[in-house]
């Protein structure tokens, strides 16, 4: 079955910038998002459509694809940035039409 | 403010079925298709089936798939999950969330939890 992959866990200063790389063979072929869940609340798309941002999330998140892999980039970490994030997409040619990632657990130092 | 209310998750014996209800209040409820997701406790989300705006098509994960089935009722605005033959590896929180225009899970319930234990 398809699968996408995340590292566990990234950890970065406070200024610093976060990188979460996401891989999986089909992702040259289908959209990826970016979710970021703190605990005990929902998850909230961060990224859409490999690189878009969704009304009211901030600047400092970004989203890239290159190849088989994409990447969420938080520029300039906050503290409020420490959470749980997954990448999702789609292979609507296999058993899974989405998947997620996963997830990888973003510490702020 | 849209919301989502999951009900229906309780403690279950392997082997037993329940019935999860997904019913959004002030959300245009038939105009998406929509999704149930789960988390097991430590691990990640997991997708697990999905039925278009009308109805016409479901789909579902390989873990679900011949066990679970998802369907909707559009003239009461609710999702649902009929969910049998449960297993142990099934315990996790069962959430809802739309397909938004973007292709995303954009709004989220706050889940139901379902337990399977002997």
């Amino acid at each position: 079955s398809y699968e996408l992959t995340q590292p566990p866990s990234v950890s970065v200063s406070p200024g610093q910038t976060a990188r979460i790389t996401c891989s999986g063979d089909a992702l040259p072929s289908h959209y990826s998002y970016w979710y970021q869940r703190r605990p005990g609340q929902a998850p909230v798309v961060v990224i859409y459509k490999d690189n878009k941002r969704p009304p009211g999330i901030p600047e400092r998140f970004s989203g890239s694809s290159s190849g088989t892999t994409v990447t969420l980039t938080i520029s300039g970490v906050q503290a409020e940035d420490e959470a749980d994030y997954y990448c999702q997409s789609s292979d609507h040619s296999g058993s899974l039409p989405w998947v997620f990632g996963g997830g990888t657990r973003l510490t702020v130092l | 403010e849209e919301r989502l209310w999951e009900s229906g998750g309780d403690l279950v014996q392997p082997g037993g079925s329940l019935r999860l209800s997904c019913r959004p209040s002030d959300f245009p409820f038939n105009t998406y298709a929509w999704s149930w997701v789960r988390q097991s406790p430590g691990k990640g989300l997991e997708w697990v089936s999905a039925i278009s705006a009308t109805g016409e098509k479901t789909y579902y994960s390989d873990s679900a798939q011949g066990r679970f089935t998802v369907s909707r009722d559009n003239s009461k605005n609710s999702l649902y999950l009929q969910m049998d033959r449960l297993r142990d590896e099934d315990t996790a929180f069962y959430y809802c969330t739309n397909l938004g225009s973007h292709g995303a899970f954009d709004t989220w319930g706050q889940g139901t939890l379902v337990t399977v234990s002997s």
